[in-house]
C-alpha cells in the first residue's frame, strides 16, 4: 500500500496563476481532508469530504476549490493564487471506526511569489 | 482563543532525560484525544491515542484530566531519534467529528 500520495511535492506559482494540487489515497477511506500547515499557525482545514460525491468548507476554504473525483481521489485547487497561499499543504484520510486513525500524505510546499 | 493550545517550546532536553508535554482544550465536548508526531519536513503521523484511563506504549505515557480539560505526553529515557514536533489532537462531537490540532510542541533532544 502507498498510502496517501500527493503530487507534485514542491511547486512555484506567480501571483495569478493557477494550478491543481492531486491526492490519491488507497486504503479505501471514505473520508479525505486537505490543510494547509504555516508557521505558528498549526494545520488548518481547508476542505473536506465525508464521502464520495460530498465536500464541505473547512476554516480556511477562501481562493481554493476541490473535487472528490471517486473514492481515492481528492483535488484541491487554486483558481488564482496569491502570496497568502504560500504555504505546505497537507492530504490526508481518515480511516474511521474503532482506530479512528488520519493518514497524511507527504505534503506539497508552494510557494507564491 | 484556540480550541487546542500547547506550549510550542521548544524543549531542549539531554538523552535519557523525562519529559512532560501538556496539552490544553477548551470545547468540553471533545470526545477524543490522540498525540501525532511530527518530523522536520514531514507530515503528521499518529503516535498514539489517548484514553480515559491513560495509557503506555513503551517510553510513552499519556494521560488525560477531563475535569481540568487537558492531556499530557511524558517521554521517558529520551532518546535522539524523538525530536521532533508533537501535536495533540482533539475530535469534538458538535463539530462535524473533525479533527482539530494544536499548534505543537518542539522537543530537541540533545546527545
Amino acid at each position: 500500500n502507498a498510502g496517501v500520495t500527493q503530487t507534485p511535492k514542491f511547486q512555484v506559482l506567480k501571483t495569478g496563476q493557477s494550478m491543481t494540487l492531486q491526492c490519491a489515497q488507497d486504503m479505501n477511506h471514505n473520508s479525505m481532508y486537505w490543510y494547509r500547515q504555516d508557521p505558528g499557525m498549526g494545520l488548518r482545514l481547508i476542505y473536506y469530504s465525508a464521502s464520495e460525491g460530498t465536500t464541505d468548507k473547512g476554516e480556511v476554504p477562501n481562493g481554493y476549490n476541490v473535487s472528490r473525483l471517486n473514492k481515492r481521489e481528492f483535488s484541491l485547487r487554486l483558481e488564482s493564487a496569491a502570496p497568502s497561499q504560500t504555504s505546505v499543504y497537507f492530504c490526508a484520510s481518515r480511516s474511521g471506526g474503532a482506530t479512528d486513525t488520519q493518514y497524511f500524505g507527504p505534503g506539497t510546499r508552494l510557494t507564491v511569489l | 482563543r484556540k480550541e487546542v493550545e500547547q506550549d510550542p517550546g521548544p524543549f531542549n532536553v539531554p538523552e535519557g532525560a523525562t519529559v512532560a508535554f501538556n496539552c490544553t482544550y477548551s470545547n468540553s465536548a471533545s470526545q477524543s484525544f490522540f498525540w501525532y508526531r511530527q518530523d522536520c519536513r514531514k507530515e503528521p503521523k499518529l503516535l498514539m491515542s489517548v484514553y480515559s484511563s491513560g495509557n503506555e506504549d513503551g517510553r510513552f505515557t499519556a494521560q488525560l484530566n477531563r475535569a481540568s480539560q487537558y492531556i499530557s505526553l511524558l517521554i521517558r529515557d529520551s532518546k535522539l531519534s524523538d525530536s521532533a514536533t508533537y501535536l495533540c489532537v482533539v475530535i469534538i462531537r458538535n463539530a462535524g467529528n473533525m479533527l482539530t490540532f494544536g499548534g505543537g510542541t518542539r522537543l530537541m533532544v540533545k546527545p
